[in-house]
């Protein structure tokens, strides 16, 4: 299995445009997270799905962001439009029905907003 | 809520010594998941290591192991040999058998010193 796949790797973008970060889950996988990770606030769960449904968002920041799970090998998180505070690592992970074998991630897209 | 805590940022030890990386939870729970986490420079979230809270038994993985004090609510990471791969961040998780998400602590700094 060639495990959590996210692209881009890297993001460089200007200020008030349109991002979107993509990630295909582990196949048999039934829950994907999103997950933004910063110095100053560590790893914090944006949303997560299960069975594609989104369970919970309260962690996304504001309106501007947005997650979809259309079907169960592909996510996005957008971000419209983007602003420098954006700037962070976003993990993917997914993680099948058994909690004791945790999530496995993703490379992360490192997102730099200018 | 359950809350995970790494009381130290960032830990030191000469190579081939024995280091051990602090962590305590909150949870009302008595069932649930524990996790270490590693993230190298490379930035891969890598499982080290995992523990069942109704297992006594600490885990054990090669070189790493786990010291579970279930009413103390500690779980605390010791590596053993520390070889200079060991450097990375050390992330802690707590995973409720009856949520998806993973909380985890805000992160150990391991430097290995040749």
């Amino acid at each position: 299995d060639a495990g959590v796949i996210q692209s881009p790797r890297h993001e460089v973008t200007e200020m008030g445009q349109e991002v979107t970060l993509r990630c295909k889950p582990i196949s048999g996988h039934n829950s994907l997270f999103w997950y933004r990770q910063t110095m100053m606030r560590g790893l914090e769960l944006l949303i997560y799905f299960n069975n594609n449904v989104p369970i919970d968002d309260s962690g996304m920041p504001e309106d501007r962001f947005s997650a979809k799970m259309p079907n169960a090998s592909f996510s996005t998180l957008k971000i419209q439009p983007s602003e420098p505070r954006d700037s962070a690592v976003y993990f993917c992970a997914s993680s099948g029905t058994r909690g004791l074998y945790g999530y496995t991630f993703g490379s992360g897209t490192r997102l730099t907003v200018v | 809520a359950q809350t995970v805590t790494q009381s130290q940022p960032e830990m030191s030890v000469q190579e081939a010594e024995t280091v051990t990386l602090s962590c305590t939870y909150d949870t009302s729970e008595s069932d649930y998941y524990l996790f270490w986490y590693k993230q190298p420079p490379s930035r891969q979230m890598i499982l080290v290591i995992r523990q069942e809270a109704y297992k006594q038994q600490n885990a054990t993985e090669n070189r790493f192991s786990v010291n579970f004090q279930k009413a103390a609510k500690s779980f605390s990471l010791k590596i053993s040999d520390s070889q200079l791969g060991d450097a990375a961040m050390y992330f802690c998780a707590y995973r409720s058998p009856r949520a998806q998400k993973l909380v985890f602590g805000q992160g150990t700094r391991l430097t290995i010193n040749p």
